[in-house]
């Protein structure tokens, strides 16, 4: 079945600091990619999303590039501020037929000032 | 837009207490859904609907009974709550689209504690 793999967390670094979470997945068929935010007592919101192999998903400095060789969908961000902290959740959902959203556990990610 | 709306934001049950969540969308959204969040295990689907008067089982539905009869709302039902449904309780809807890509738009979730 289709399936979501994100690194745990947490993962703690410094202002300024190079941020990747990585992400893989299995799946039939050609998903959709998506990286949901969740800040501290909210629900999660889309981060971005990439529908297709090469797409980049793009916002708010974070970017991932949907990479269909490594079934990869890593979320990189080149300075990290205090406000991005929050837990990252990886996720796909198949294009065809079905709209059923599967989600990676979820990667909590603190910020120091 | 108010988007999706989750009622009540907590809640305390005893063991064998009945309630229901409510969940409502007012952007036309298709697709609703209800997930549990527990630490360590991301979200789960407990109950889906894919429109009006259609609803179906996810991957943890035992306990929970779901009903759709407007497109607007999608009420979560806990029959007989265990301290197992502990839990963060999330609505969400999600639309098609031309591209098919089913982006999911969250409420603000429950926090249910079951004693």
């Amino acid at each position: 079945g289709n399936s979501v793999t994100q690194m745990e967390g947490p993962v703690t670094l410094s202002e300024e600091a190079f941020l990747t979470i990585n992400c893989t997945y299995t799946a039939t068929g050609y998903p959709s990619l998506f990286w949901y935010v969740q800040y501290p007592g909210e629900g999660l919101q889309l981060l971005l999303k990439a529908t297709k192999a090469d797409d980049k998903g793009s916002n708010k400095g974070f970017e991932a590039t949907y990479r269909k060789e490594t079934t990869s969908f890593h979320l990189e961000k080149g300075s990290v501020q205090v406000s991005d902290s929050a837990v990252y959740f990886c996720a796909l959902s198949e294009n065809t037929g079905g709209f059923k959203t599967i989600f990676g556990a979820g990667t909590r990610l603190f910020v120091k000032a | 837009n108010a988007g999706v709306t989750q009622t009540p934001k907590f809640q305390v049950l005893k063991t064998g207490q009945s309630m229901t969540l409510q969940c409502a969308q007012d952007m036309n959204h298709e697709y609703m859904s209800w997930y549990r969040q527990d630490p360590g295990m991301g979200l789960r689907l407990i109950h889906y609907s894919v429109g009006a008067g259609i609803t179906d089982q996810g991957e943890v539905p035992n306990g929970y009974n779901v009903s759709r009869s407007t497109t607007e709302d999608f009420p979560l039902r806990l029959l007989s709550a265990a301290p197992s449904q502990t839990s963060v309780y999330f609505c969400a809807s999600s639309y098609s689209g031309t591209v098919h890509t089913y982006e999911q738009y969250f409420g603000p979730g429950t926090r249910l504690t079951v004693t």
